[in-house]
């Protein structure tokens, strides 16, 4: 089945703590992005990729940290600058910037 | 930067209604608008894209409509089941940028 897989599905992080959030796409698609949602608020994009080796900041990318090595393979790290990081992260891809979105299960992270 | 805002923000309707969930967005030079389903605790689920050359698409009981001109989308939903209760989430992407979503709209329909 091809799809967007997301690892882990829940996350606990102490205080502190670098957190790394694993997005996988077997859609051959070359864009690929995370999203960061909180309750009341519409999703707010992170960083997003267009093509593998390239990466470009989104709204809110401070604290967060990525790379693009594969072009199936987008993680995401947390890191301990971000303030305030507890939220539900959502990962999504396309075949190019402009194309139809697919988004993955999504992973919560909680800051203990 | 593109605003889009979703009204209403919950919506109660029952058993075999047809409802309307409507999106508006401040910048009309769109590349494309979708439509997504939430349900609680998941990701999101693509619904219908609409081009910004088109006015309407559909999928089944689904029909998005794309008025430009006037920064509006509506998502028309007949004969509605209880198992479509869940966020819909409306997006817009002008030219060159990101998604732009709004705060979505709560559906419940009752048996």
């Amino acid at each position: 089945d091809g799809g967007i897989t997301q690892s882990p599905k829940y996350l606990f992080r102490k205080e502190g703590q670098n957190v790394t959030l694993s997005c996988e796409q077997n859609l051959n698609h070359d864009a690929m992005y995370w999203y960061r949602q909180d309750p009341g608020q519409g999703l707010r994009l992170i960083y997003y990729s267009q093509i593998v080796n390239d990466f470009q900041k989104g709204d809110i990318a401070e604290g967060y940290s990525v790379s693009r090595e594969k072009k199936e393979s987008f993680p995401l790290t947390v890191t301990s600058a971000q303030k305030n990081p507890t939220a539900f992260y959502l990962c999504a891809s396309s075949i190019g910037r402009g194309g139809e979105q697919f988004f993955g299960p999504g992973t919560r992270l909680t800051v203990l | 930067k593109q605003e889009v805002t979703q009204i209403p923000a919950a919506l109660s309707v029952p058993e075999g209604e047809n409802l309307v969930l409507n999106c508006s967005f401040t910048d009309s030079a769109i590349y494309n608008l979708q439509w997504f389903r939430q349900d609680p605790g998941k990701g999101l689920t693509s619904l219908l894209l609409i081009q910004s050359s088109q006015r309407e698409q559909t999928s089944g009981r689904l029909n998005a409509s794309l008025d430009k001109s006037s920064g509006r989308s509506t998502l028309y939903i007949a004969a509605s089941q209880p198992g479509d209760s869940a966020t819909y989430l409306c997006a817009v992407q002008n030219p060159g940028d990101a998604l732009n979503f709004g705060k979505g709209t709560s559906l419940l329909v009752t048996p």
